[in-house]
């Protein structure tokens, strides 16, 4: 039973250019959270998903981010024109739905802008 | 604006040792508490606790919710240097978006 897979788990990007990270969910799940972790602090929301649908967008920057969930496909995560402050450690979640809250984590992106 | 606030930050002990790791929180339409053990990858989920006063065990781990007081414990007892890793906890709030909101963490070393 394959967990949350992220692709690529390593990605270093120049200033300017784009990162496009992966998010395939647990099999049976249709929700998909993405969370940023800069270094020295905690886990923070950026955008919940359901498959064709942006649920919450709340936690992303109005600019360069934006977020998919295709009906076939991964979920993608996009950032354009990368700025150092983008560096850092990018997780998605998969939860089942359903009334069913608990999340289950991918092993992640560590995203280097130099 | 929502809290959740873990203590300590950090703490190390010796193997065999029991350990409470604290969580409180100050959000607006709380639902559920989870914690998670993250050691160089991702959070492992461990916890889901809705209901006040129903402990939750698994093995040597067990968690408590209190909702009148806002806080959570989550005990590890006879500590194993495997369990050297950062805690988290994080709350579920709002409706529509289960989003987690996650405190700092606490980060446990527990040495022979």
């Amino acid at each position: 039973n394959a967990g949350v897979m992220q692709n690529p788990r390593h990605l270093v990007r120049r200033r300017g250019q784009e990162a496009r990270l992966r998010c395939s969910p647990m099999k049976g799940h249709s929700h998909v959270y993405w969370y940023r972790q800069l270094p020295e602090e905690g886990l923070k929301f950026m955008v919940y998903l359901q498959k064709e649908n942006i649920i919450d967008e709340s936690g992303m920057p109005k600019e360069r981010f934006s977020a998919e969930f295709p009906k076939e496909g991964p979920s993608i995560l996009r950032i354009q024109q990368v700025v150092r402050g983008d560096s850092a450690a990018y997780f998605c979640a998969s939860s089942p739905g359903g009334g069913r809250y608990e999340q289950y984590f991918g092993p992640g992106t560590r995203l280097t802008v130099t | 604006e929502d809290k959740v606030v873990q203590s300590p930050l950090s703490l190390v002990v010796h193997e065999g040792d029991t350990v409470t790791l604290n969580c409180s929180y100050e959000v607006t339409n709380f639902r559920s508490l989870l914690w998670y053990k993250q050691e160089k990858k991702a959070p492992t989920f461990l916890f889901m606790l809705t209901s006040s006063g129903i402990e939750k065990k698994s093995g040597r781990l067990s968690s408590i919710l209190d909702k009148k007081e806002l806080f959570s414990i989550l005990n590890i007892t006879a500590t194993q240097t495997g369990d050297s890793a950062i805690y988290l906890c994080a709350v579920v709030i709002g409706a529509g978006s289960y989003q987690l909101t996650f405190g700092k963490g606490t980060k446990l070393s527990v040495i022979p």
